[in-house]
């Protein structure tokens, strides 16, 4: 079965650190481009970053760059986001999502996402 | 101005048919972009639906049924999703996107009541 599955989410003060990963299996995660998506209580979707299967390039959403950073480990086929100075604003669920290439690039298989709270 | 602008709820009845639309900014020409639809219920995570760019090139889900499809309005400079025959379980909340400026861009969701 292909599957996403997010973990690291929890709660932490401004400014603290999180780091998220995302377990990939049934597919061989190393062929594809992968993303990060969030969503905070209540409100919409917002992209925070992609990554290439290679590991570069890598993109990010102005909101989180310089912030954030996005890592692959293709030999573990997993994805992780690296979270550091956390605001407030940051806090959503936070969703990994293959990109797929064969499909247009779309988000065709997304985790069932970690909850992120940043709060004192 | 927010890049996709989607309008914040929309009701229709049950069979009838509903146009979520997603307008692009003024300046970005929605012809020259591919526009990607989701839907998600509560509780659960997004769902991708289509893709359309034209009408010979689009892209349908595994698993959607034909009676969502994609489609653009030049005049209006917008993405439409057209959902027929509206059923009880197509209440969500819709999203599109579109890659722009080195970026994946959301719009900020359709609420779709059926009643």
């Amino acid at each position: 079965e292909v599957q996403l599955v997010e973990s690291g989410g929890g709660l932490v003060q401004p400014g603290g650190s999180l780091r998220l990963s995302c377990a990939a299996s049934g597919f061989t995660f190393s062929s594809y481009e992968m993303n990060w998506v969030r969503q905070a209580p209540g409100k919409g979707l917002e992209w925070v970053s992609y990554i290439y299967s290679s590991g570069s390039p890598t993109y990010y959403a102005d909101s989180v760059r310089g912030r954030f950073t996005i890592s692959r480990d293709n030999a573990k086929n997993s994805l992780y986001l690296q979270m550091n100075s956390l605001r407030a604003e940051d806090t959503a669920v936070y969703y990994c999502a293959r990109e797929n290439s064969g499909w247009g690039d779309a988000f065709d298989i997304w985790g069932q996402g970690t909850m992120v709270t940043v709060s004192s | 101005q927010a890049v996709l602008t989607q309008p914040s709820s929309l009701s229709a009845s049950p069979g009838a048919s509903a146009s979520l639309t997603c307008t692009l900014r003024s300046g970005i020409n929605v012809g020259t972009y591919r526009i990607y639809w989701y839907q998600q219920k509560p509780g659960s995570p997004p769902q991708y639906l289509l893709s359309y760019i034209s009408d010979s090139d689009k892209q349908q889900g595994s698993g959607v049924p034909s009676r969502f499809s994609g489609s653009k309005d030049a005049s209006a400079n917008a993405g439409i999703l057209l959902i027929s025959g509206l059923q009880s379980e197509d209440e969500a909340d819709y999203y599109c996107m579109i890659w722009y400026s080195s970026a994946w861009v959301f719009g900020g969701g359709t609420k779709l009541t059926v009643l």
